[in-house]
């Protein structure tokens, strides 16, 4: 059973703002949420970490909902340069933290 | 965060033969991982090495194919054994971060023929 579920895919333009959302029913009470980002020929690289309500840093922001059952990444006013997979992994990252990545979503920003 | 260093950064190899990757951590981890990644597909994880002990394995993975070295804090190598042309891939290691997250090497490209 999957632990997270993304759209497969998204599409927008630049300056535009994107929203892309994580499925995280099963999630557990320990477990953070936590997206990376992956460009071609590159290794993913760390975006953003939250537990619960808005977290943000310069780059990105994470909303999440009181049940805790999803999430969502928003970029603000994307560039081509944010065409990307975006991947949202749950886990507890001080006791065995899950490692394990889900399909992940492809962005393509479009001029 | 962690500055990983995983060589080499490519390789094609002959069909039944072993090839050995190897990632450096600029810091103590006590955890590392190891990722499978085909063309356009997400990452499957491999096995979690610990230093000191036996590595953790996913399903599909067994230790015979895949032998994983943990000697120290800094280090670790994973071996693809009697590759075939299934096996090319590109192979990636992981540790925890400093802060949040983490850390993922550069990978290591393989193509057997």
């Amino acid at each position: 059973l999957a632990k997270t579920t993304q759209p497969i895919s998204m599409d927008s333009y630049e300056g535009q703002e994107v929203n892309i959302t994580c499925s995280h029913n099963n999630i557990a009470t320990n477990d953070y949420i936590t997206w990376y980002q992956q460009f071609p020929s590159q290794g993913p690289r760390f975006i953003i970490q939250g537990y619960k309500t808005k977290v943000t840093n310069e780059v990105a922001s994470l909303f999440i909902p009181a049940d805790r059952k999803s999430s969502t990444l928003s970029l603000p006013r994307v560039s081509l340069s944010d065409t990307a997979v975006y991947y949202c992994l749950v886990g507890d990252p001080y006791n065995n933290n899950d490692m394990r990545f889900g399909a992940g979503t492809r962005l393509t920003v479009k001029p | 965060s962690a500055v990983i260093s995983q060589k080499p950064s490519r390789d094609i190899c002959q069909r039944g033969t072993s090839l050995t990757i190897q990632c450096q951590v600029d810091s103590q981890v006590t955890m590392m991982f190891w990722y499978r990644q085909q063309p356009g597909q997400s990452l499957t994880l491999i096995a979690t090495a610990n230093q000191g002990s036996e590595a953790t394995y996913e399903s599909g993975f067994v230790i015979d194919k895949f032998p994983i070295s943990r000697p120290n804090l800094t280090f670790s190598t994973l071996t693809v054994s009697n590759m075939s042309p299934e096996d090319s891939s590109i192979y990636l290691c992981s540790v925890e971060g400093t802060d949040y997250g983490y850390t993922f090497g550069s990978g290591t490209r393989l193509t057997v023929v």
